[in-house]
């Protein structure tokens, strides 16, 4: 059973960087069969995918329209996980942050981390 | 970037009677070997999305035969057949045929 756990700060101010940790267990960040994503959700803007990273021969990282130049997603090897940051967050970014895992065949989200309620004030 | 866009926003229905939400696409969701990159999620109160059906008509493990999907290449259906109080949440449509990944804007479901 593929468990995801995420991790990070619950309140950024803007202007600050937004980091998050999706722990996987179950599964493993390379393998060749699955993507690692993030989603967020808010009122105003729905659910929102933000990119991924997926191992095939060797390392893919895609961007969502919304955090282009923003974000980077860093998968990590060694502890089995990925991780998110989003540079300059304005009140915007606050949304409910989710990982999934994607498989690529055949092309869907089969498992959601918990959700983490993510809040840009001062 | 395919813009999706569901119908009704929201919809009450009785148990036991039937519901049918709307997704239409921007452009095209078939993919190159015929298949329909068109998936459906249902998200309940502080739940995380679940997978419905995918490929447009291919219903999850797990997931009723009650519901069940539909369409063509930019109009697709779900149908939930005589309803039960669980289903209630918002349904959510998504294409997965490209980069960047979109989702409808959601229609909620509630049970009388």
């Amino acid at each position: 059973q593929v468990q995801l756990q995420l991790s990070g700060p619950g309140l950024v101010k803007p202007s600050q960087t937004l980091s998050l940790t999706c722990a996987i267990s179950g599964d493993s960040v390379s393998t060749d069969i699955s993507a690692w994503n993030w989603v967020r959700q808010s009122p105003s803007r729905g659910l929102e995918w933000l990119g991924r990273t997926y191992y095939m021969s060797k390392w893919y990282i895609d961007y969502g329209v919304s955090v282009k130049g923003r974000a980077t997603i860093h998968p990590d090897t060694s502890k089995n996980q990925f991780s998110l940051q989003v540079n300059s967050v304005t009140p915007d970014d606050t949304a409910v942050y989710y990982c999934a895992r994607w498989a690529h065949h055949p092309r869907y989200f089969d498992y959601w981390g918990q959700g983490r309620l993510i809040i840009v004030s001062s | 970037e395919i813009v999706m866009t569901q119908s009704p926003l929201s919809l009450t229905v009785t148990p036991g009677e039937s519901a049918s939400i709307s997704c239409r696409s921007s452009q095209s969701l078939l993919f190159s070997n015929g298949s329909k990159c068109l998936n459906w999620y249902l998200q309940k109160p502080g739940q995380s999305p679940q997978l419905l059906i995918y490929l447009g008509s291919s219903r999850a493990s797990g997931v009723p035969d009650r519901f069940s999907g539909s369409g063509s290449a930019t109009d697709f259906t779900l149908k939930v057949s005589e309803v039960e109080a669980e289903d209630a949440g918002v349904y959510y449509c998504m294409q997965s045929l490209h980069t960047p990944l979109t989702f409808g804007g959601g229609t909620k479901v509630e049970i009388k």
